[in-house]
């Protein structure tokens, strides 16, 4: 079965600074999908990042950028320019046949 | 993008009692839908996948008796919480992915806040 870690519950980050947020995987699969999910107060979960695995290049989405190492199953989350609405739990999602199984979270507080 | 909707966004209901959650998509069809549940300050655990015309797929260790899912069209699936007790009190969230070719990318509802009391 595919698992997911995120292994930091929290993190701080002051505000313009750059913060990286971990996410370990274990699958069989090779071709898959994986993504990073914010979610803020109001518990709407919002996609931030995706990345196919059989794609080399790692995914960028303006001041958001992964770190795909498919060997070491790793997938970090590369948060630039940190901004005040940047705070929230981010999930790292590995994306199954049915469903999506998700890591625990890491909180990121971002300090003014 | 898509948009998903969950009617209601919080519901109290007493100890013994069913209670209906629905999850529509707006502007597109889903054949699949996820349910998943969040326990407070934790993750999101896949309960079961919903299917148009057919018996919805219960994860390992999730009652299909106690959650009744039913998918009664291309865009509603509604889950039941039947003889809900307060260990039942969650947070309830749905998805649904985008069909066709490629990138399914899935499409979060805004969640129900269940209490059991």
């Amino acid at each position: 079965a595919q698992t997911v870690t995120q292994s930091q519950p929290e993190m701080s980050v002051q505000e313009a600074e750059t913060v990286t947020l971990s996410c370990t995987y274990d699958t069989s699969e090779s071709d898959y999908y994986l993504f990073w999910y914010k979610q803020p107060p109001s518990r709407q979960m919002i996609l931030v990042i995706r990345q196919e695995a059989y794609k080399q290049q790692n995914a960028t989405e303006n001041r958001f950028s992964v770190n795909f190492q498919k060997a070491a199953k790793s997938f970090s989350l590369k948060i630039s320019d940190s901004q005040l609405g940047d705070a929230a739990m981010y999930f790292c999602a590995y994306r199954r046949l049915r469903g999506m199984r998700f890591g625990a979270g890491t909180r990121l507080t971002v300090k003014p | 993008g898509a948009v998903v909707s969950q009617h209601p966004s919080r519901v109290i209901c007493k100890s013994g009692t069913s209670v209906k959650i629905e999850c529509r998509s707006l502007d597109f069809q889903a054949t699949t839908m996820f349910w998943y549940r969040q326990f407070p300050k934790q993750s999101l655990m896949l309960m079961a996948t919903s299917n148009e015309g057919s018996k919805a797929t219960y994860e390992q260790g999730v009652e299909k008796d106690k959650f009744l899912i039913n998918h009664a069209s291309l865009t509603l699936s509604t889950l039941t919480v039947t003889s809900a007790h307060p260990e039942d009190s969650s947070f309830y969230i749905c998805s649904a992915p985008t069909s066709g070719v490629g990138w399914n990318e899935q499409f979060f509802g805004p969640g129900t806040r269940l209490t059991v009391l």
